[in-house]
């Protein structure tokens, strides 16, 4: 079968660095994608890993270990409007579509 | 560039009505996604359109569902007999040309709710 687990929450404070973990197990593995989602609006796109490894853009970096089925997105010096729900989606197998997690709701507080 | 836009943002209708949600994908963009997401879930995967043929229609819930892109560019989801369970936001995504490395950019979705 195919399964993405992420947190269902987490609260951090404002300037602070936190981890949102995913793991995986998908048939086929074509890209590990990060996705950003504030309320009533549409997923944003964040980051995208297909080798293991750090991948760095800003605030944001996405970690890969495709032997772990395990990926995690940091956020530094966290703002406000940082809080929103984080998506962990995997392209797998043969077609192109995306395997999405439940998301992880993050709070930033003051 | 204008992104991906979804006609209508909102969309109330009664059980057992026809239904139909437009996506206009990025000019130029020949892959094309349906997905579909309830509160508190991540999107889950209808279709997937490349040029104007369904690609992988392995999502589509049931028989009720339908969707077409005969010109490929504009994408229409089709609802017949609603049912309260089809209550959910329906999100379009488009990305150049589907190949596996891509990003897809998705729209502002249709919340669609069914009395």
């Amino acid at each position: 079968g195919q399964n993405i687990d992420q947190p269902t929450e987490m609260t951090a404070t404002e300037g602070a660095i936190v981890q949102i973990n995913c793991t995986y197990q998908t048939s086929g593995f074509n890209g590990l994608f990060w996705y950003q989602q504030h309320a009533g609006e549409a997923p944003t796109f964040l980051s995208y890993n297909v080798l293991d490894g750090l991948e760095e853009k800003g605030r944001f970096s996405s970690f890969l270990s495709r032997s772990k089925g395990y990926s995690y997105l940091l956020l530094k010096e966290l703002q406000m409007k940082d809080s929103a729900s984080y998506l962990c989606a995997v392209k797998g197998g043969a077609t192109n579509k995306l395997i999405f997690g439940t998301g992880t709701l993050l709070a930033v507080q003051p | 560039g204008a992104g991906v836009s979804q006609t209508p943002s909102n969309k109330v209708t009664e059980k057992g009505k026809y239904v139909e949600l437009r996506c206009d994908p990025i000019s130029g963009h020949t892959a094309l996604y349906w997905y579909r997401q309830s509160l508190g879930q991540g999107p889950e995967f209808l279709i997937y359109f490349q040029g104007t043929g369904a690609a992988d229609d392995s999502g589509l819930p049931n028989d009720r569902f339908f969707a077409v892109r005969p010109e490929g560019s504009v994408s229409t989801l089709k609802i017949q007999r609603t049912e309260r369970g089809d209550s959910a936001m329906y999100l379009c995504a488009s990305s150049p040309s589907g190949t596996k490395g891509e990003t897809q950019y998705f729209g502002p979705g249709t919340r669609l709710l069914v009395l």
